[in-house]
């Protein structure tokens, strides 16, 4: 079956201006995740939804990331007037399973950001 | 300091070894412990995981969590090309705390 796809893959932005990354989750998946990886370094946790409901979002960086995921179902993670230490790879998991229970974390392919 | 830490590597190793990766973790409290792999400009996708302290074994791969000295580590018997790639060891508090991440390169 359909895994979980991100678009775009790729994404060059210059330095200001905002950018949309959208993660359409493998489906009936309650649980939906955010991660930022910078290169060379292992995924960071940003935000976690339950359903339409965003449950943590202590990993967010700043006041210019904003995600959503208005129906349960596709989120999108939003970042506004962009940085160049925003440049990395943002993965999307989803997850039959509520937080706190071990369930395995499906992640998509990512988008790569380049901010120049 | 990083509630997971991991050896950064890179490892280069020659088909057929058996390959060791090993992280360490800060808090006692965790009980998950898992192992992800990830090809290049792919997600990571899970291989293992093990609960408190133990051995799980799953064809050439073996878990292996020491909870007395915090101590994870992932061995890789009969290592093969296509075992290229990085390996990210992780905890679960609700979200995955992954370590760094080790590049792995099996030369055939």
């Amino acid at each position: 079956g359909a895994g979980v796809s991100q678009s775009p893959r790729y994404k060059v932005a210059k330095r200001g201006q905002d950018v949309a990354l959208r993660c359409d989750p493998i489906s009936g998946h309650v649980s939906l995740f955010w991660y930022q990886q910078a290169l060379g370094q292992g995924p960071e946790f940003l935000t976690y939804f339950q359903n339409e409901a965003q449950l943590d979002k202590s990993g967010l960086p700043s006041d210019r990331f904003f995600a959503e995921r208005p129906e349960g179902s596709v989120s999108t993670l939003k970042i506004q007037r962009t940085q160049q230490e925003d440049s990395a790879v943002y993965l999307c998991a989803s997850s039959s399973r509520r937080t706190g229970m071990v369930g395995e974390q499906f992640f998509g392919p990512g988008t790569r950001l380049t901010v120049l | 300091q990083k509630e997971v830490e991991q050896d950064p590597g890179p490892l280069s190793v020659p088909e057929g070894a058996i390959v060791s990766l090993n992280c360490t973790y800060s808090n006692s409290a965790f009980q998950y412990f898992m192992w992800y792999r990830q090809y290049s400009r792919k997600g990571p996708e899970l291989l293992m995981y093990t609960y408190s302290s133990g051995n799980k074994e799953d064809g050439r791969f073996t878990a292996q969590v020491d909870k007395s000295s915090k101590y994870i580590s992932l061995f890789i018997r009969d290592s093969q090309p296509s075992d290229s790639a990085t390996y990210l060891c992780a905890t679960l508090r609700g979200k995955l705390i992954f370590g760094q991440g080790t590049e792995l390169s099996v030369k055939p």
